[in-house]
Order: structure tokens, then sequence, then C-alpha cells
């Protein structure tokens, strides 16, 4: 039973555009979410999380939105750059962000010149 | 800083033999080192936590004996997958976390791709 999921495999932008990439979670004890993106031949690095006290956290280009009655979330990126090309995984976790990642499927963004 | 490093990063196995794969924290201490494991088009799924000095956690389904974990110091830990079947091949992918560290505080390996053949 997938508990995040990223519904989107792909996500195709124009520079200087925004992305936006979302995430359905079913796990109503899920009170943290992070957002890692991927490089191949990379591990996951950390980009931007959120706790469930709140509904939006933004760093920079990247905002992280959460609607808890909808069990959704939301990265968006702007404006999108050809670097930012990658795979984007959505995690959940629970107490708090001590209880182990579950990770969704992911989701190829490329971000064309 | 906190970087995590695999070894190796690729390897190709016989159906029936055993193979390692070492995770290290190169500059910090990790505490806990977890074992994660993507087929393809899937999401990472934990296999097993690793606290440095104990016994390994393993998740539901996972078999404990199959996949050896050892976490021996506080920069090493190695998955040792044993008696290998094709059913085996994945991407394998650590990640370690420092001491006192929330659990989402992880650093992530590379990743190690192995085939069984």
């Amino acid at each position: 039973d997938q508990q995040v999921k990223q519904n989107s495999p792909s996500l195709s932008v124009q520079e200087g555009r925004i992305s936006i990439l979302n995430c359905d979670y079913t796990n109503s004890m899920f009170d943290y979410f992070l957002w890692y993106k991927k490089y191949p031949a990379e591990g996951p690095t950390f980009l931007i999380s959120i706790s469930s006290i709140k509904d939006k956290n933004e760093d920079g280009r990247f905002t992280v939105f959460l609607n808890k009655s909808a069990k959704h979330l939301s990265l968006h990126i702007v404006p999108s750059q050809p670097g930012d090309s990658a795979v984007y995984f959505c995690a959940a976790s629970a107490q708090g962000g001590s209880e182990k990642l579950v990770f969704g499927k992911g989701t190829k963004l490329t971000v064309n010149p | 800083g906190a970087v995590v490093s695999q070894h190796p990063s690729w390897v190709i196995c016989k159906s029936g033999t055993s193979v390692k794969i070492e995770c290290r924290s190169l500059d910090f201490q990790a505490t806990t080192m977890f074992w994660y494991r993507q087929f393809p088009k899937q999401s990472l799924m934990l296999m097993a936590t690793s606290n440095e000095g104990s016994k390994a956690t393993y998740e539901q389904g996972v078999e404990k004996d199959k996949f050896l974990i050892n976490h021996a110091s506080l920069t090493l830990s190695t998955l040792t997958v044993t008696s290998a079947h094709p059913e085996d091949s994945s991407f394998y992918i650590c990640s370690a976390r420092a001491r006192g560290a929330i659990s989402y505080e992880q650093y992530f390996g590379p990743g190690t791709r192995l085939t069984v053949t």
C-alpha cells in the first residue's frame, strides 16, 4: 500500500516558468514532510521540509505548501532553471520526523532552456 | 560537509554468491545508518536501520538472514546480500544520521547497483 503517492512520473517545464510537483499521502499520522532532489548516479539530497503545524515553507526559489485536510503537498520552483532537472522525491515521517521516512516514487522534472 | 560514500557503485554477481556493500560517512560520525532498496520506477523502501554497536532493526518483510547488516564503527556500515538471486537485483542506497540528529536529517550515499545473473 503506497502511503506516499507522486502520481506524475514526469514533468516538463520551460526555463523561467513555475514547476509544480505534487504529492499525496494517506497516513494521517504523518506530520513531517520533506522533498529530496536526486541527480543520476547520486544519492538524494535534502531540499526543503515542512511540519504539519505550518501550511507553507519557503526557501529561495523553493516553496512547499501543505494542505492537511486534503492530505496533499506541493513543491513550487520559481523560476525554474535547467539545473533543476532531476528526480524529486516526496517523503513523509510521523512523530515530528523521528519515525522512518516513507518515500513516494518520484517525479522526473525536466526544465527546458 | 556531510558526505556519505558507497562502494562499489555497481556490481554484477552470479546467482548463489554473496555480495558486500559498504557505506561510509566521510566527515561525520554516524550513529545510525539506514539501508534502502529501490526497484525501477519505484520508491525508496527502507530495509533496515542500524545503530552502531547493536543489531539492525529490519522492516517487515525483509529477511534478516539474507540481508546481513553490520555497523561496526561510527563511520562504516555494511550490507551483505547472501545467496543472491536475480530478484535481489536492485539499487541499494544507504543513508547516515549523525549523533543527536532527528530521523529526517539523513545524508544519502550515491547508491549501489546490484545485478544478479
